[in-house]
């Protein structure tokens, strides 16, 4: 398996602009998660599915963003209308979801929005 | 809620010295910990995890960690380390309040080596 697979790995877009990156959990994890890493705040969950439904999302900042899982090989996280501040680096991490197994994360989307 | 702390931002160890990064933690009862590893560009590794059972965890590249419940510890050890192990450290808790699937981070340890 080639691991969790983000993309874009960089996006540079205006204030205002919606923002999808999109995420390729590993085959046959049960769990997703979406992290937004930053240099105030550091590793926060934002949100986080088990097969394919939201478990958790008391992490997302406001109603701004959104997360979707359509189905277990794919998962979003929408920003519309973006802000400067919310440049960062999001990161997708998947897992087998019992609780003695690893959280796999994948290389990132680093997020400026000018 | 539980929570780690990593009391130190920034280390600098010589290549070949040993290194000892730390990390608290805050819960009553036994936790589970996790130590993660990030290269620059990179997303977060494994390097080990303690459950229960034996204190002394082994993990890979030559890390290791002892968990001490008195000290409410969980330090990141390497006897030798090598330029490539420069990076930035994440100590995490399992956040067995809701779920045994959120993890809790620590704000990090950035490892500098020296020549």
């Amino acid at each position: 398996d080639a691991g969790v697979i983000q993309s874009p790995r960089h996006e540079v877009t205006e204030m205002g602009q919606e923002v999808t990156l999109r995420c390729k959990p590993i085959s046959g994890h049960d769990y997703l998660f979406w992290y937004r890493q930053t240099m105030m705040r550091g590793l926060e969950l934002l949100i986080y599915f088990n097969n394919n439904v939201p478990i958790d999302d008391s992490g997302m900042p406001e109603d701004r963003f959104s997360a979707k899982m359509p189905n277990a090989s794919f998962s979003t996280l929408k920003i519309q209308p973006s802000e400067p501040r919310d440049s960062a680096v999001y990161f997708c991490a998947s897992s087998l979801g019992e609780r003695n197994t690893e959280a796999f994360f994948g290389q990132g989307t680093r997020l400026t929005v000018v | 809620a539980q929570s780690v702390t990593q009391p130190d931002i920034h280390i600098t160890v010589s290549e070949g010295a040993s290194l000892e990064l730390r990390c608290n933690y805050s819960y009553g009862a036994t936790p589970y910990l996790f130590w993660y590893v990030q290269s620059p560009g990179q997303g977060l590794q494994l390097l080990l995890k303690y459950f229960s059972g034996d204190t002394l965890v082994q993990g890979i590249k030559g890390f290791e960690a002892e968990f001490k419940r008195s000290q409410s510890s969980f330090n990141l050890r390497k006897p030798s380390v090598h330029w490539s192990d420069a990076a930035e450290y994440f100590c995490a808790v399992l956040d067995t309040d809701t779920g045994f699937q959120k993890l809790v981070f620590g704000t990090g340890t950035r490892l500098l080596v020296s020549p």
